[in-house]
């Protein structure tokens, strides 16, 4: 069956550019988190949807990151005016209902951003 | 001090060995625990959740130890295929649905 989709799956920007990456969440799946992942690190949390409710962006870096999920389906990552810190890969993962804190997650393959 | 704390390894084994590897955590309020596994290049996957009763999946094995704050995966008869980096994952207090991951242990299994 489908899993979780990601795109564009390599995005190269400059300095200063706005980039939106896309994520297409399981069908059915309540939950979806955004995660940043840095080279030889794991993924930090960036912020989580139930739904259409962004119940937790804690994990934004500063506020030129943005994310939705308008529908409750398919969410959005912004970034206005990238720096180069923000090359990371972006992992997006989504899961069912289940018992609080023990749902699996399942990732996409991540969008590889690069900021020149 | 990070909120999960894993050695990075790399872990150097031959074929049919067992090894393992720990992964510490600071909330001593944390309520769920994962292994994940990480190909290079690759999205996480999940290997296997950490029960207190500690849980075993094959050549897996997988345990919580409250009192030392810490959870340890066992892998027995390596097979090369299991070369890959494995991501500690510890959930918050109260059902908490903030995962926060370790940075992981490389592992290479060589003929």
């Amino acid at each position: 069956g489908a899993g979780v989709s990601q795109s564009p799956r390599y995005k190269v920007a400059k300095r200063g550019q706005d980039v939106a990456l896309r994520c297409d969440p399981i069908s059915g799946h309540v939950s979806l988190f955004w995660y940043q992942q840095a080279l030889g690190q794991g993924p930090e949390f960036l912020t989580y949807f139930q739904n259409e409710a962004q119940l937790d962006k804690s994990g934004l870096p500063s506020d030129r990151f943005f994310a939705e999920r308008p529908e409750g389906s398919v969410s959005t990552l912004k970034i206005q005016r990238t720096q180069q810190e923000d090359s990371a890969v972006y992992l997006c993962a989504s899961s069912s209902p289940g018992m609080r804190g023990q749902e699996t997650q399942y990732f996409g393959p991540g969008t590889r951003l690069l900021v020149l | 001090r990070k909120e999960v704390e894993q050695d990075p390894g790399p872990f150097n084994v031959p074929e049919g060995a067992t090894v393992a590897f720990n992964c510490t955590y600071s909330n001593s309020a944390s309520q769920s625990f994962f292994w994940y596994r990480q190909d290079c290049r690759k999205e996480p996957k999940l290997l296997m959740s950490v029960y207190s009763s500690g849980n075993e999946d094959g050549r897996f094995t997988a345990q919580l130890n409250r009192a030392s704050q810490y959870i340890s995966l066992l892998i027995r008869d390596s097979k090369l295929s299991d070369s890959a980096t494995y991501l500690c994952v510890v959930n918050g207090p109260g059902g908490s649905y903030i995962p926060t991951f370790g940075r992981g242990t490389s592992l290479i299994v060589h003929p």
